[in-house]
């Protein structure tokens, strides 16, 4: 079945320092997911990506989509304290059953 | 409060009753997911319903996992004969078929604890 891995599994940085987390999936993607959950909550829709290459920007996060629709990556700039949290990718093959990844804990120390 | 909501927030029960969560998604969406999550992971898919049909349960975890969604609304999810190993976070969401964004809306969820 549809296997999707991301690393790392924790990140400290120092405030003001950048981050980024991957993700990987076994198989041909149809489109990938990010959410953010916060220590305590529930995860938070981020963005998705469908196409090829695809490339979007949310002010200070950069999200991108392999050109074979396998991989995909996280990239927060100037990293807050708001930003503490663990971000997940979920990725849908050819069916509506998303595959979250393991998620990357950012830890960011003020 | 018009996001998901799940009832209740926390379970304690011992090992072999049977409990009961139920889902409230969002009025408009029409599909609805449940997933279960454990420290240190990701959701896992359990099944989800599209409207009042459930279209994918193979991934439930055992026969003793149950789900319906009897009018196309809230939903519930039964596990019978609950073991230590249930223990763990369930998870609602709800999505718009064909939404601009197909972004799940996730509950708060139900926290169980078995004993």
């Amino acid at each position: 079945g549809q296997q999707v891995m991301q690393i790392p599994q924790y990140q400290h940085v120092q405030e003001g320092e950048d981050f980024t987390t991957y993700c990987n999936s076994s198989t041909t993607l149809s489109n990938i997911q990010w959410y953010k959950q916060r220590p305590g909550g529930h995860p938070v829709f981020l963005i998705q990506l469908v196409k090829s290459g695809e490339v979007k920007k949310q002010k200070r996060l950069t999200f991108q989509f392999g050109e074979a629709k396998k991989n995909s990556s996280l990239h927060i700039t100037a990293t807050q304290t708001t930003d503490v949290g663990t971000y997940f990718c979920a990725g849908q093959g050819g069916s509506y059953i998303p595959t979250f990844g393991r998620g990357t804990s950012l830890i960011v120390h003020p | 409060d018009t996001g998901v909501s799940q009832d209740p927030r926390h379970k304690i029960t011992k090992r072999g009753q049977n409990v009961t969560f139920r889902c409230d998604p969002i009025s408009e969406h029409n599909r609805l997911y449940w997933y279960r999550q454990t420290l240190g992971q990701g959701p896992e898919f359990l099944t989800y319903f599209q409207n009042e049909a459930q279209l994918e349960k193979s991934r439930l975890l055992s026969d003793r996992f149950s789900a319906e969604r009897p009018k196309g609304s809230f939903s519930t999810l039964e596990i019978q004969r609950t073991e230590q190993g249930d223990s763990a976070m369930y998870l609602c969401a709800s999505s718009l078929v064909n939404g601009p964004y197909n972004e799940q809306f996730f509950g708060p969820g139900t926290r169980l604890t078995v004993l």
